[in-house]
């Protein structure tokens, strides 16, 4: 059964670094997704991408968040300069218009 | 934007016992999802849903669209069922999911 996967599943770094999440949707799907995931809070939506640009975005995602289909199987997030409250588990998911969204197992990252 | 809650926060149950775990929101909908997460933090949907009822094995979920309301219901429990289950529903006009907070479900042999 075909899956989203997302690499690495652990992530530390230092605070002010640059940090890349990477996620391959089902290769079939057409709208990507980015979810996090504060320790003991609920799942926030980032951002949504379809036809390689951003769809939609929440008040999250600021300048310091960037998203990128690179190469037509990966799916990026990027975090320009890491602050210490970005320490959350990051979901991708994708799906095909109004289906059901598929999930990774998810990035845990850490910002030291 | 769109309300999420969930309830109860916290189940604890005998293995054998018949589950409900509720959601309700409060702006109408094109489609719910019901997601179980594991204690590793990996979310697996369930079902997704826009109207009536669905069921898959032991798990049924429901959704009444004029009351703003779904349930997820799990016959014949088992300690594997042990977990997060989260409500999260997709607005009209967006794909976006908004996530309830959950509810932990943990059942004893």
């Amino acid at each position: 059964e075909p899956e989203v996967t997302q690499t690495p599943s652990h992530q530390v770094t230092q605070m002010g670094q640059e940090v890349i999440l990477r996620c391959v949707p089902i290769s079939n799907h057409l709208y990507f997704y980015w979810y996090r995931q504060i320790l003991g809070q609920k799942v926030e939506f980032l951002v949504s991408f379809y036809n390689n640009e951003i769809s939609e975005k929440s008040e999250i995602f600021d300048d310091q968040f960037s998203v990128e289909r690179p190469d037509g199987s990966n799916f990026t997030l990027k975090i320009r300069s890491t602050k210490l409250e970005d320490s959350a588990m990051y979901f991708c998911a994708s799906s095909i218009q109004s289906y059901e969204q598929y999930f990774g197992p998810g990035t845990r990252l850490t910002v030291t | 934007k769109n309300e999420v809650e969930q309830s109860p926060q916290n189940l604890t149950a005998q293995e054998g016992e018949f589950i409900t775990i509720n959601c309700s929101y409060s702006v109408g909908i094109s489609a719910l999802h019901w997601l179980q997460q594991h204690p590793g933090g990996g979310i697996v949907s369930l079902f997704m849903l826009s109207s009536g009822k669905k069921k898959h094995g032991r798990l049924i979920a429901t959704i009444n669209i004029q009351e703003k309301h779904s349930s997820l219901h799990i016959t014949a429990s088992h300690p594997r069922d042990s977990a997060v289950y989260i409500c999260a529903v997709i607005n009209f006009g967006n794909e976006k999911l908004t996530f309830g907070t959950g509810t932990r479900l943990t059942i004893i042999p």
